[in-house]
């Protein structure tokens, strides 16, 4: 079947370090998005990408990377963890043309910065 | 910009009871529209779906909601809730713009279903 995995599911990190959480999918889907979830805030686009070399930026990009060099992958990078991106992130993906629109989603990554 | 409000962060209901979740949402074009559930420790799963037609849509585990385009809401409804449907929601909206549908989601609802 296909899914759609996200590693590692727990990391603990220091302020300052860069991360990167990956995310895999096996749907084929063009549209790839990454989310935070954080309490009384619901989940917050962080960046997108529609296709291979494509990315965009979310509402909550700053201090966020992704690339998208094949189908199947967009990577997550901190660029320099710092506290406030302690969160739950999560990774979805959706296939492309009008009428499709639903986003599947990953058991998301628990990332928590000290 | 479009923008989603869930209006209740927590909802209490009895086992059996029924159950309405609001949502309000902004977007400037006909919109989609969407509820996921969240379990415990999971990522979200889609209830159900709206992009045309019938304004009533029918979902999974006898979840149902109605868009009102007046009102600019899609509440989600249940006439006899379970335990089991005790969890997270959220209401979402997007489009099909710019050749994908990046979604916004609501802050969600949490349900607890008392026995």
């Amino acid at each position: 079947d296909a899914e759609i995995t996200q590693s590692p599911r727990h990391k603990i990190t220091e302020t300052g370090r860069q991360v990167t959480l990956a995310c895999h999918q096996t749907w084929n889907h063009n549209n790839m998005f990454w989310y935070r979830q954080d309490l009384g805030h619901g989940l917050r686009l962080i960046h997108y990408s529609y296709g291979v070399q494509d990315t965009n930026k979310g509402e909550v990009s700053d201090g966020y990377s992704v690339s998208r060099s094949n189908t199947e992958d967009l990577p997550l990078t901190l660029e320099s963890a710092a506290s406030s991106q302690t969160s739950v992130y999560f990774c979805a993906s959706s296939g492309a043309g009008a009428n499709t629109g639903e986003l599947f989603f990953g058991e998301g990554s628990r990332l928590t910065v000290l | 910009a479009q923008s989603v409000t869930q209006p209740d962060i927590h909802i209490t209901v009895s086992e059996g009871a029924s159950l309405e979740l609001r949502c309000n949402y902004s977007y400037g074009a006909t919109p989609y529209l969407f509820w996921y559930v969240q379990s415990p420790g999971q990522g979200l799963q889609l209830l159900l779906k709206y992009f045309s037609g019938d304004t009533l849509v029918q979902g999974i585990k006898g979840f149902e909601a109605e868009f009102k385009r007046s009102q600019s809401s899609f509440n989600l409804r249940k006439p006899s809730v379970h335990w089991s449907d005790a969890a997270e929601y959220f209401c979402a909206v997007g489009g099909f713009t710019g050749g994908g549908n990046k979604l916004t989601f609501g802050t969600g609802t949490q349900l607890k279903v008392e026995l």
